[in-house]
């Protein structure tokens, strides 16, 4: 069964780098896609990209000029970061693992609060 | 972007009803459309993929249709513990979008 867990830290102050990773485990990072999903609170979601072991990825353009998503194989590990954040980045923060085309497996999620 | 609309955004129903919630998609699709149920302060679980699969371990009262641009999840049987709110998501193209939820009351 594949387990996902974020980590990273849960207090970012307007105009830094927000940064989060997602260990994967119960199978090898190389047999799905890995997307982060966000929710901010009480609000719907929203998908902010994808990454395949290879390094290929995509980003939604809402994020694009300030997402970057990462993998590190050798710790079955991605990661996610979000430069420049502002007040409208709080948000419960999710990595999920795609198969086929609909996100099979989801982490607990974890609450980033962009605050000074 | 493909924008997803869920109707209605929130519908009370008794045990042993049978629901009908609605996701029209903004374009027509070739039907990677999923269905996910979400509980306060968990994590979305898949419960229907490609429009009308039924995930593993999901129960049969659980079903989904549609094609092109309207897709539907039927909730039959209705259990105290589909109490939840439900979203539907498009993986046609990127970005991958989500309808808005629709919050299911259990009267």
């Amino acid at each position: 069964q594949v387990q996902l867990q974020e980590s990273g830290p849960g207090l970012v102050k307007p105009s830094e780098t927000l940064s989060l990773t997602c260990t994967v485990s119960g199978d090898s990072i190389s047999n799905y896609y890995w997307s982060w999903i966000r929710q901010p609170p009480g609000k719907g979601l929203e998908w902010i990209g994808y990454l395949h072991y290879s390094g290929s990825t995509d980003y939604n353009p809402s994020f694009k000029s300030r997402v970057t998503i990462s993998v590190d194989t050798s710790k079955n590990q991605f990661s996610l970061k979000l430069t420049s954040v502002t007040a409208a980045d709080t948000a419960v923060y999710y990595c999920a693992g795609r198969g086929g085309w609909s996100f099979h497996y989801w982490g607990q999620g974890t609450l980033v609060t962009v605050s000074s | 972007d493909i924008q997803m609309t869920q109707s209605p955004s929130s519908l009370s129903a008794s045990v042993g009803d049978r629901v009908t919630i609605t996701c029209r998609a903004s374009q027509t699709m070739s039907g990677y459309l999923n269905w996910y149920q979400q509980t306060p302060g968990k994590p979305p679980k898949l419960l229907i993929y490609a429009a009308s699969s039924l995930q593993s371990g999901v129960p049969s009262r659980f079903s989904g249709s549609g094609s092109g641009t309207d897709f539907a999840l039927t909730i039959n049987n209705l259990q105290p513990e589909d109490s939840a709110t439900y979203y539907c998501q498009q993986s046609d193209n990127t970005p991958y979008t989500f309808g808005q939820g629709t919050k299911l009351e259990i009267k």
